[in-house]
């Protein structure tokens, strides 16, 4: 089954890094995952895709501090020089014929 | 610039039914799969609903299946969900999000801001 896990909280000081991790399921390895953002009491807002191969491709306007990577079945996103403004729930998102699937978010804190 | 405005949101008694719009606009909306994306008070995603871009194909979560309906119109640039037989638990903000492609399944790229859908007696 797909399943995608997040750790539910992660923090960094101000204009540190922070690495978020989002877990594909055992044999789901070659799957792409989208990151999204969602600041409080705002919708969600696209980040980046994260392909199976490490490449990624970010939406329009999106800082270069953002960043996507991947190894096996973890893709993971990069917040550098952290800023307020990112202080955000952080959720992934795959696909497969006829579902979408979310993890469950990571909550960043920007200390 | 990609924009998507939902409306139709409010308050419905449990058992009542209530009718989603989308409209979209700075995309050729025919050419890609249009998503419904829900998410409960203090809760996380959840996906609801999605549609293919000529709108042949639809896909239901298993927690609306039976009880909504996707749709699409792509002369008028807009989405529908027909959401009958409302429970509380339907309850929550309803985002409609344009796909990466056609298919109805890929990698959401926009979204809109939200109508809240409010289930209650």
């Amino acid at each position: 089954q797909l399943v995608l896990a997040q750790s539910p909280s992660a923090a960094a000081s101000l204009g540190a890094s922070v690495k978020l991790t989002c877990t594909l399921s055992s044999g789901h390895s070659n799957y792409a995952i989208a990151w999204h953002q969602q600041q409080p009491e705002k919708g969600p807002r696209y980040l980046m895709k994260v392909n199976s191969d490490g490449s990624h491709s970010k939406g329009d306007g999106i800082p270069d501090r953002f960043s996507g990577s991947r190894s096996g079945t973890e893709r993971y996103l990069t917040i550098s020089s952290l800023q307020s403004e990112d202080e955000a729930d952080y959720y992934c998102q795959t696909w497969d014929t006829g579902i979408h699937i979310f993890g469950t978010g990571t909550k960043v804190t920007v200390l | 610039e990609v924009q998507i405005l939902e409306s139709g949101g409010g308050l419905v008694q449990p058992g009542g039914s209530l009718r989603l719009s989308c409209t979209a606009s700075g995309f050729t909306f025919s050419r890609y799969g249009i998503t419904w994306v829900r998410q409960a008070p203090g809760k996380g995603l959840e996906w609801v609903s999605a549609i293919s871009a000529s709108g042949g194909t639809s896909f239901y979560a298993d927690s609306v299946k039976g009880r909504f309906t996707i749709s699409r119109d792509n002369s008028m640039n807009t989405l529908y969900l027909q959401m009958n037989s409302l429970r509380v638990e339907d309850t929550a903000i309803y985002y409609c999000a344009k796909d990466q492609d056609m298919s109805g399944w890929a990698a959401i790229d926009c979204w809109g801001q939200g109508t809240l859908v409010i289930v209650s007696s």
